[in-house]
């Protein structure tokens, strides 16, 4: 059974550039969540997506953008940088969006660092 | 709305002591609680979560917590600390508002000394 894969491990970008990361979820997960962690500060919800539409979303401006696929993957999408932006992208696959005593599993995250 | 609150944010034990780490949580409905634990460089585990069926949980590498309802807390306890167990601690509530959201604290760095 393959875990959550996350990629790239490590990016550096421009203030006011554009970005994409990308997430494999667990084999049998349909569901997917992403969440941004700073420096020092527990994970931040951003959004969920259940079978390819967004299941609820956290406080983030709408340059915060994701997609799911059909094969559960999903894409998160960052425009227009800002320095705060540099944090730890976490994804979290699980098995049902119904439930909330569901396990969410982690993927390793991404490292954006915005200069 | 749902909110955790993880009181220290650094908790200091030598090998073989008693490890706890407090975590109070809000909620305006009957909660569901995880505790994560993440190594440096990793992402999260789960430790351990409550769901109802029990009031005293037990995790994962030696590690059990406590719903109390009455003190809306639900602290995480290991009897002996191994080197090994030196890491973030993250307790976190289940919303019921943005889809299935886990709602995370601030987090405890767990130091072990020998």
């Amino acid at each position: 059974e393959t875990g959550v894969t996350q990629s790239p491990t490590h990016l550096i970008k421009t203030r006011g550039q554009q970005v994409t990361l990308r997430c494999s979820s667990q084999s049998g997960h349909n569901t997917v969540s992403w969440y941004q962690q700073a420096l020092g500060q527990g994970p931040q919800f951003i959004f969920q997506y259940y079978r390819e539409e967004e299941n609820g979303r956290g406080n983030f401006p709408p340059r915060f953008s994701g997609l799911q696929f059909p094969n559960y993957s999903s894409e998160l999408n960052v425009n227009a940088l800002e320095l705060d932006d540099s944090a730890l992208y976490l994804c979290a696959s699980s098995l049902d969006r119904s439930s909330r005593n569901n396990e969410q599993f982690f993927g390793p995250g991404t490292r954006l660092t915005v200069l | 709305a749902q909110s955790v609150t993880q009181l220290g944010s650094h908790v200091s034990v030598s090998e073989g002591a008693l490890v706890l780490l407090r975590c109070n949580y809000s909620s305006s409905v009957p909660p569901y609680l995880f505790w994560y634990v993440q190594y440096p460089n990793q992402g999260l585990q789960l430790l351990l979560k409550y769901t109802s069926a029990a009031t005293l949980v037990k995790g994962i590498n030696g590690f059990e917590a406590e719903f109390k309802k009455s003190e809306t807390s639900f602290h995480l306890t290991k009897p002996s600390a191994h080197m090994s167990d030196a890491a973030e601690y993250f307790c976190a509530v289940s919303s019921n508002q943005a889809g299935t959201a886990l709602i995370f604290g601030k987090g405890t760095t767990l130091s072990v000394s020998s």
